[in-house]
């Protein structure tokens, strides 16, 4: 079936300008989650959906991020005044309820000019 | 704090070698999970084995084996008859059980085998 996809693979935007990364997660699974990638560097949780849980927004790195799901499934991880700093891959996963397993989708690459 | 830590930025193996890459971990929690994904160089992040905190046998599946040791916090991966195509960075993570749904991952490891 298919997996976990995001769009753009990639996006080149100017300082300054907002962004909005888009994922659709496997169908079916109820949680979902952001991570971004820095060069060369592990994962950095960003935040978590479950369900119609409030979401965990713990590892958003200041007030320029946010991200929505709606209706359960697609979610948007919208930057604001993107900064040079802000470029990096970002990733999405999503799981089924009750399931340790997350599934990764190929990331968008950001970069911010 | 929980924290995972890789203290080998790189390795190589000779093909059909077997290969262990490190990983240990700090946390309080009783109840956590271990992962190892694989990143090939085009990007994707695969799962490739799992072991609970509670789990009385190390993990395997196929190549991969999780070699736990609880009272050391150590979860080294090793992977067994290594494959041209298992070159690629390899990544830790623990999850905290208990509703924490979040990875936190190590900066990784980036295998190369040689033939």
């Amino acid at each position: 079936g298919a997996g976990v996809s995001q769009s753009p693979s990639n996006k080149v935007t100017e300082k300054g300008k907002d962004v909005e990364l888009r994922c659709d997660p496997i169908s079916g699974h109820t949680a979902l989650y952001w991570y971004r990638q820095s060069l060369g560097q592990g994962l950095e949780f960003l935040i978590y959906f479950q369900g119609n849980s409030a979401p965990d927004k713990s590892g958003l790195p200041s007030d320029r991020f946010s991200a929505e799901r709606t209706g359960g499934s697609v979610s948007t991880l919208t930057i604001q005044r993107t900064q040079q700093e802000d470029s990096a891959v970002y990733l999405c996963a999503s799981s089924p309820q009750g399931f340790y397993e997350q599934y990764f989708g190929p990331g968008t690459r950001l970069t911010v000019t | 704090a929980q924290k995972i830590t890789q203290t080998q930025p790189g390795m190589f193996v000779q093909e059909k070698e077997a290969v262990t890459l490190d990983c240990t971990y700090d946390t309080s929690d009783p109840s956590y999970g271990l992962f190892w994904y694989k990143q090939p160089s085009s990007g994707e992040m695969i799962f490739l084995i799992y072991q609970g905190s509670y789990d009385q046998q190390n993990a395997t599946e196929g190549r991969y084996s999780l070699n736990f040791q609880k009272a050391r916090k150590s979860a080294n991966l090793v992977i067994s008859a290594s494959q041209l195509g298992d070159s690629a960075m390899y990544f830790c993570a623990m999850r905290r059980s208990g509703g924490y749904n979040k990875l936190i991952f190590g900066a990784g490891t980036r295998l190369a085998v040689h033939p």
